[in-house]
This record gives C-alpha cells, sequence and structure tokens, in this order.
C-alpha cells in the first residue's frame, strides 16, 4: 500500500530556505505512470498546488512560485524534494506531497506537514 | 492568470440534495480539465471524493457523484448527511503541468 510522507524542519526563519523531503514506499519513484509533486495549504486557507516533477527530472511549477521553488528527485532513495527559497511568513502552510497517475487527476496525499516561517 | 470559481458557502437539509459547482474563469470546464473532488474535515487530510469527472475514489459512496453540466464541473451529494458537513475543494488540470485549485465550498448540513 502506498504511503507518502513528508520530513524536514517545522520551524525555518524567515528570508531562508525552506527544504521537505517525500518518502515513498509501497510503490517506486521511477514509475513512468506517475508524477510526484507538493501541495500546500496556509492555516484556515485553500489549497495552493506547487508543481510537480517527474522521475526523470522534468519540473512544472505553479507561475505564482516558480522564481522561488525547486524541485528534485532521488531514485536511489526513493525520495522527492521541494525547496522553496527567501521564506515570509505568507509561506507558513501545512505542505503535502502526493502522487499524480498520469493522464488522470487521481492524487494520492501524503499526511502533511506543518512548516512555521517565523524568526 | 486562471482562476478555478466555487461557491464559497452552501447550506443542505438532512437528507436533501446538493449540486457544487466548479468554474474556470477563461474557458468552459470539460473533461479535458480532469475534474477533481475533495472533502476536507477541519484539522484533517483532504480526502479524494471524485476524480477524471466522474471516477469515484475507493471508499466512497455513491451518494456523491461528479459530473460536467453546462461549463462547469459538478459534484452532487444526494441524501445528505450530518457528517457530509465539511469543506469541498475542486482541482483543475489547465495545461502545461499546471493544476489550480478552487477557493473551496464551506457545506453546512441543516
Amino acid at each position: 500500500q502506498l504511503q507518502l510522507q513528508e520530513s524536514g524542519p517545522g520551524l525555518v526563519k524567515p528570508s531562508e530556505t525552506l527544504s521537505l523531503t517525500c518518502t515513498v514506499s509501497g510503490g517506486s519513484i521511477s514509475s513512468s505512470s506517475y508524477y510526484w509533486g507538493w501541495i500546500r495549504q496556509p492555516p484556515g486557507k485553500g489549497l495552493e498546488y506547487i508543481g510537480i516533477v517527474y522521475y526523470t527530472g522534468s519540473t512544472y511549477y505553479n507561475p505564482s512560485l516558480k522564481s522561488r521553488v525547486t524541485f528534485s528527485v532521488d531514485t536511489s532513495k526513493n525520495q522527492f524534494s521541494l525547496k522553496v527559497s527567501s521564506v515570509t511568513a505568507a509561506d507558513t502552510a501545512v505542505y503535502y506531497c502526493a502522487r499524480l497517475l498520469s493522464d488522470s487527476s487521481k492524487w494520492d496525499w501524503g499526511q502533511g506537514t506543518l512548516v512555521t516561517v517565523s524568526s | 492568470q486562471t482562476v478555478v470559481t466555487q461557491e464559497p458557502s452552501f447550506s443542505v437539509s438532512p437528507g436533501g440534495t446538493v449540486t457544487l459547482t466548479c468554474g474556470l474563469s477563461s474557458a468552459s470546464v470539460s473533461t479535458n480539465n480532469y475534474p477533481c473532488w475533495y472533502q476536507q474535515a477541519p484539522g484533517q487530510t483532504p480526502r479524494t471524493l471524485i476524480y477524471s469527472t466522474n471516477t469515484r475514489s475507493s471508499g466512497v459512496p455513491d451518494r456523491f457523484s461528479g459530473s460536467i453540466l453546462g461549463n462547469k464541473a459538478a459534484l452532487t451529494i444526494t441524501g445528505a448527511q450530518a457528517d457530509d458537513e465539511s469543506d469541498y475543494y475542486c482541482v483543475l488540470f489547465v495545461g502545461s503541468g499546471i493544476w489550480v485549485f478552487g477557493g473551496g465550498t464551506k457545506l453546512t448540513v441543516l
């Protein structure tokens, strides 16, 4: 059974870089059938798509975040990662990693991790 | 910038039927947008109800259904129950690897 587990610091200082990793179990990140993505939700607000990455390293970013976001994939560890640079309080959110089945909108979600940006 | 629109709030009586909609600011929604619907209770991870317009996710009761109605995607709940009271989000594929979430609908059952 697929499991997605986010990990990383729960507190990041303003202007620094937020880094999260998603560990995939019960499925291979190298599968050609899936994309791997990140979604976030600020406290009390709606969901925001950050982007997706393919196991080959191809990336698709939300245009509103593109200048500050970087994805990477480590197929040897079955993990993918998110970096958001120059963070502000507006980046405080629950960050979810997810798997997207190609040619569909079937998303499988991790449990999410809260990241707070504060000095 | 593409905007996905949802009703901010809706109410339904227990046992009643409600249809929530999901639209695009600049075009009609079609199956090519792969509409997907989530239910989110407070403090919980979103639960997938419907994906690819009308495919029910595993374990979701058949009183939840998805469709295209006119120029929007729609989620219909028939026989509403008290525990259907939640936030509902749609997400649409708008091309070039980009997905856009709607702002969510807060459903009240009373």
